[in-house]
């Protein structure tokens, strides 16, 4: 069966430091794949996805990257956080776009 | 990407109360459709899938209206698991065009 893994689960980073959030799936080949943030309260924003290896669409302008340097693997980073970069982000995996996502534990990141 | 709604809520029942939940898109080419559960600080969860006839699932019913482009959640019995936030999720286009996820209606199962 098909598992998703995103660690870490929490993450407390000062403002303008780095940040490096890996995701990966197991069981299946050539996936979807996704990022979202969670605002406390608020609803899903998608900030990145992918159809394949080296292929990132970007939904939102902001200063979060995104790659996929292998199949099952999806990497968000960023050079410099900002406070607004604060949230609950969420990888999540599907065989095709109008198929079921399935999302992994998340990630709590709080910046200070 | 066309939007979707739902009424925030939050929705507060007693236990054993039947609930519904109606959620509208609006991009009418939208084939695939569902309904996400996702608990406080959690990741959301798949409930069910919404087909064109309608489906149930034990006290989960799910309906679709593709001429009024809505679709709507009953929940019968009501427990106090039931308790989340429920997400209407409907997709955004052809070929792999991400979903669109709705923000959700919180649902409170009171004892």
């Amino acid at each position: 069966s098909q598992t998703i893994h995103q660690w870490p689960a929490t993450l407390v980073q000062p403002v303008g430091s780095p940040l490096s959030l890996e995701c990966t799936v197991e069981g299946t080949s050539n996936p979807n794949l996704y990022w979202y943030r969670q605002a406390a309260g608020r609803g899903l924003q998608l900030l990145f996805y992918s159809v394949g290896i080296g292929q990132i669409s970007s939904e939102v302008p902001q200063n979060l990257s995104a790659s996929r340097p292998q199949d099952r693997q999806f990497i968000l980073s960023s050079k410099k956080l900002l406070l607004s970069d604060s949230g609950f982000y969420l990888c999540a995996w599907s065989i095709g776009g109008d198929q079921p996502q399935h999302f992994g534990d998340g990630t709590r990141l709080s910046i200070l | 990407r066309k939007e979707v709604e739902q009424d925030p809520g939050p929705f507060n029942v007693p236990e054993g109360a039947t609930v519904a939940f109606n959620c509208t898109y609006s991009n009418s080419a939208s084939q695939s459709f569902f309904w996400y559960r996702q608990d406080c600080r959690k990741e959301p969860k798949l409930l069910m899938s919404v087909y064109s006839s309608g489906n149930e699932d034990g006290r989960f019913t799910a309906q679709l209206n593709r001429a009024s482009q809505y679709i709507s959640l009953l929940i019968r019995d009501s427990k106090l698991s039931d308790s989340a936030t429920y997400l209407c999720v409907v997709n955004g286009g052809s070929g792999n065009t991400p979903l669109v996820f709705g923000k959700g209606t919180r649902l409170s199962v009171i004892a």
